[in-house]
């Protein structure tokens, strides 16, 4: 059963480069969402997603973008790499967004330099 | 507006003692409350959860966490450390009204289990 899964596991960007994180989910889950996560901040919530189709900002969503085409993938696009970007970022979904729980991959490592 | 503020940012103890992770909370309405473990180089998983039934909630690993609203607190327990209870923990909170609420992140706890 493989959950959620995202790739890469590691990247190193060069500064104004632009990538693609990918994220799937085999458990039909209706939300998803992207954190990212810095040394003692705990996680932010950059854009979550309530089904196919339908996509909101989180507490940190300038120079992200996403899509929810399909209930399985939702991927974060990074246009324009800067520095503050460098951080690990986790995909999660859950079945419901009340008081279900997340189930979450293993993360991206991703610096930018 | 919700927050919630882990109250050590690292905590250390021997194995066969007890642990305390500190939690407080703030929203404005009945919250949903969760502890996260993470555990090196994993994602979250899911230690257990409050959403207004007993205050008193048990998880996995022989973790459990007390709601008290008067001390707008949740704080988690174990009664002996093992080892594998080394990680990264974050307390989490939603408020209950809203089941779109996005989850609001605690900046985590680091517990260390000293042989």
């Amino acid at each position: 059963n493989a959950g959620v899964t995202q790739t890469p596991k590691f990247r190193i960007l060069k500064i104004g480069q632009s990538m693609t994180l990918q994220c799937t989910q085999d458990m039909n889950h209706n939300y998803m969402y992207w954190y990212r996560q810095d040394p003692g901040m705990g996680l932010k919530l950059i854009y979550y997603s309530v089904g196919a189709g339908i996509t909101d900002k989180g507490e940190v969503p300038n120079g992200y973008n996403v899509s929810r085409s399909t209930t399985e993938d939702f991927p974060l696009r990074l246009e324009l790499a800067a520095p503050s970007q460098t951080s690990v970022y986790f995909c999660a979904s859950s079945d419901t967004g009340a008081n279900e729980k997340l189930f979450f991959g293993s993360g991206t490592q991703l610096s930018v330099l | 507006a919700q927050s919630v503020t882990q109250l050590d940012s690292h905590v250390s103890v021997s194995e066969g003692t007890p642990v305390l992770l500190r939690c407080n909370y703030s929203s404005s309405y009945s919250p949903s409350l969760f502890w996260y473990v993470q555990h090196p180089n994993k994602g979250l998983q899911l230690l257990l959860k409050y959403t207004s039934a007993a205050t008193l909630v048990k998880g996995i690993n022989g973790f459990e966490a007390e709601f008290k609203k008067s001390e707008t607190s949740f704080h988690l327990t174990k009664p002996s450390a093992h080892m594998s209870d080394a990680a990264e923990y974050f307390c989490v909170v939603r408020t209950a009204y809203s089941g779109n609420t996005p989850l609001v992140f605690g900046k985590g706890t680091r517990l260390s289990v000293i042989a």
